[in-house]
């Protein structure tokens, strides 16, 4: 079945630091790719998405670039804020009727 | 603001209890998505509703059952609890149901989530 793998984390930097959090999927067809991220306290929202292979998503800083020949959609910014520090969500819609998403992952960025 | 509400904010019951949780969609969204978020379990998919209609069931406990009415606010019933039903549910709302292959990525737009806790 479709499923989505993201890195373990917590992972921790230090600001301005570069960052990357690995996703990679497994999907029948061509499934659209989305990062989402969630504060503390807050719902998720959306970050970035990508439709189709070789686009790039990109929003805040942040990008990724749907490799569809790696199956992978790697979340990465090249400097990073206290502000940063959230939990990101990669998720993929196969157009099943229901999206999937990874399990999450902690980003925590130090002053 | 996403646009999507949900009550209550919290919520504090015993075991063996039934409580109901509501969300209101983004207007103008149709489709009403259900999750369940525990520490353990990441971020799970539960059920999905399109105009009223049940479109896609996730990894739902038959204890659990949700509705979407003819306004389009929907409601997620969970009977019977138990300690392990502790968790933060949101609700998210898209315009359309998840897209066809290839097609246009529709945006979820997330509530706040309610927070259950059983005791």
């Amino acid at each position: 079945g479709n499923s989505v793998t993201q890195m373990e984390g917590p992972v921790t930097l230090s600001e301005e630091a570069f960052l990357t959090i690995n996703c990679t999927y497994t999907a029948t067809g061509y499934p659209s790719l989305f990062w989402y991220v969630q504060y503390p306290g807050e719902g998720l929202q959306l970050l970035l998405k990508a439709t189709k292979a070789d686009d790039k998503g990109s929003n805040k800083g942040f990008e990724a670039t749907y490799r569809k020949e790696t199956t992978s959609f790697h979340l990465e910014k090249g400097s990073v804020q206290v502000s940063d520090s959230a939990v990101y969500f990669c998720a993929l819609d196969s157009g099943t009727y229901k999206y999937i998403f990874g399990t999450g992952t902690r980003l925590k960025v130090l002053a | 603001d996403s646009g999507v509400t949900q009550t209550p904010k919290h919520l504090i019951t015993a075991t063996g209890q039934r409580v109901t949780l509501r969300c209101s969609p983004r207007s103008g969204d149709l489709s009403v998505y259900w999750y369940q978020q525990s520490l353990d379990q990441g971020l799970q998919f539960l059920i999905q509703y399109y105009n009223g209609e049940e479109r896609a069931k996730g990894n739902i406990l038959e204890r659990f059952s949700a509705q979407q009415f003819p306004d389009l606010h929907s409601e997620l019933n969970l009977s019977s609890l138990e300690l392990g039903d502790s968790a933060l549910y949101f609700c998210a709302s898209s315009t359309h149901p998840s897209a066809a292959s290839g097609g246009a990525a529709y945006e979820q737009y997330f509530g706040p989530g309610t927070r259950l806790t059983v005791t």
